[in-house]
């Protein structure tokens, strides 16, 4: 089946540093990706998404390519804020009519110091 | 415009009760699906309802279950509660597809424990 490994947290950075969070994918067929961010106490929020192979979706200052030789769609952004600890999930989704099932990865909690 | 809404937002019951949680969507969402989130297995995915019928089922026994109403809200009942399923249940509501595929919006979940 479908799945979806991100790296494990928790990350902890200094504001302004550079961020990279790793995701890579098992999926039969061509899924869509996708970049969830949870803040406390709220639910998830769409962050970013691709559909296709080498897209790259951005959102807020944060970018994901879909690499599909790698099968990875790695998170990064420039200069992290304090405003930007949270927790985040890559998904995909299956496409068709299982477009509204995704398969998370396990998440990893980010905490950015001042 | 009004988010996903969710209620209770926290219920405590005991093994053996049985509970029913709902979800309001975004007006205008057709699509609801709900999700289980737990510290060990992250979130799963339980089912998906369009216009009132199940299109999508995860791989959960058959105490859970849910349907959807004409306007679209939705409800998850849970029956012979075990200790294990206490968790996070979120739902989500969707516009639809094509270029909206995937693109889901959740509410802040109801908080279950189960003593």
């Amino acid at each position: 089946g479908n799945s979806v490994t991100q790296m494990e947290g928790p990350v902890t950075l200094s504001e302004e540093a550079f961020l990279t969070i790793n995701c890579t994918y098992t999926a039969t067929g061509y899924p869509s990706l996708f970049w969830y961010v949870q803040y406390p106490g709220e639910g998830l929020q769409l962050l970013l998404k691709a559909t296709k192979a080498d897209d790259k979706g951005s959102n807020k200052g944060f970018e994901a390519t879909y690499r599909k030789e790698t099968t990875s769609f790695h998170l990064e952004k420039g200069s992290v804020q304090v405003s930007d600890s949270a927790v985040y999930f890559c998904a995909l989704s299956e496409g068709g009519g299982s477009n509204y099932k995704l398969t998370f990865g396990k998440g990893t909690l980010l905490t950015v110091n001042p | 415009k009004a988010g996903v809404t969710q209620t209770p937002r926290y219920l405590i019951k005991t093994r053996g009760q049985q509970v029913t949680l709902s979800c309001s969507p975004i007006s205008g969402h057709r699509s609801v699906s709900w999700y289980q989130q737990t510290p060990g297995q992250g979130l799963q995915f339980l089912f998906e309802y369009f216009s009132e019928t199940q299109r999508n089922k995860g791989n959960f026994p058959g105490r859970f279950s849910g349907r959807q109403f004409s306007n679209s809200r939705s409800e998850m009942n849970v029956s012979t509660l075990e200790l294990g399923d206490s968790a996070l249940y979120l739902c989500a509501s969707s516009l639809g597809g094509g270029a909206h595929a995937g693109e889901l919006f959740f509410g802040e979940g109801s908080r279950l424990t189960v003593l």
